[in-house]
């Protein structure tokens, strides 16, 4: 079982529309949980990062996390087509004091006019 | 306030080559990450250093090494090159042994052939 699972997508909606990304991972002790935007060619950016059960607002987008069920979602609203890209979920495992960061594989958002 | 950056952004080397890549972490910030980043798959952990010692590493063989300077910034070495080597190679730096946000460097492409 992979680490961190992410439906590939694409996934395709509509301008104006909210686009929901969604996220598993298998590390119950995991504490930190990000999303990263990815352009084509470019790096991740960080857009959110969420530590705690429930949701987090930040402008359009809005993360959400459930630890017992470990599942983390990312939802986009009036998305725009500069919102087309793929969105990477990362989760922080923990190992002798140290910390790295986890992917999946990423799912490709495509949002037409 | 600089960010991440990475030196050289392309290169193209031989099968059986040697490489170095070069890391300068956002201002403020004593922890790097690398990353190797294949086409269509999330990135996978390198290593991570944070005072000048490597405090995690990922499942790569030892031909990929690294060091951190005094200054923080870091340098990613992979010897005797493998066409499977051909990636994108992220620097991410972070507080205090990763376990805050990680902020990507726009990251070096480099081609094996």
């Amino acid at each position: 079982q992979k680490e961190v699972e992410q439906n590939s997508g694409p996934l395709s909606v509509p301008e104006g529309a909210i686009a929901s990304l969604n996220c598993t991972y298998s590390d119950r002790g995991s504490q930190s949980f990000f999303w990263y935007r990815q352009y084509s060619g470019k790096s991740p950016e960080l857009i959110m990062f969420i530590y705690s059960n429930g949701d987090k607002e930040d402008g359009r987008f809005t993360a959400q996390l459930n630890k017992a069920s470990q599942y983390v979602s990312l939802l986009i609203r009036d998305s725009q087509p500069s919102d087309s890209a793929t969105y990477l979920c990362a989760v922080n495992v923990r190992s002798g004091g140290y910390n790295k960061l986890i992917f999946g594989a990423g799912t490709r958002l495509a949002v037409h006019p | 306030d600089a960010g991440v950056t990475q030196s050289p952004t392309h290169l193209i080397k031989t099968r059986g080559q040697q490489v170095t890549l070069r890391c300068s972490p956002k201002s403020g910030h004593d922890t790097v990450s690398w990353y190797q980043q294949a086409l269509g798959q999330g990135p996978q952990f390198i290593f991570q250093y944070y005072e000048e010692e490597e405090r995690q590493r990922g499942n790569f063989p030892d031909r990929f090494s690294g060091h951190q300077f005094p200054n923080y910034s870091s340098e990613l070495n992979v010897n005797a090159l493998l066409l499977g080597d051909s990636a994108l190679y992220l620097c991410a730096s972070s507080l205090r042994g990763g376990g805050y946000e990680q902020y990507f460097g726009p990251g070096t492409r480099l081609t094996v052939t």
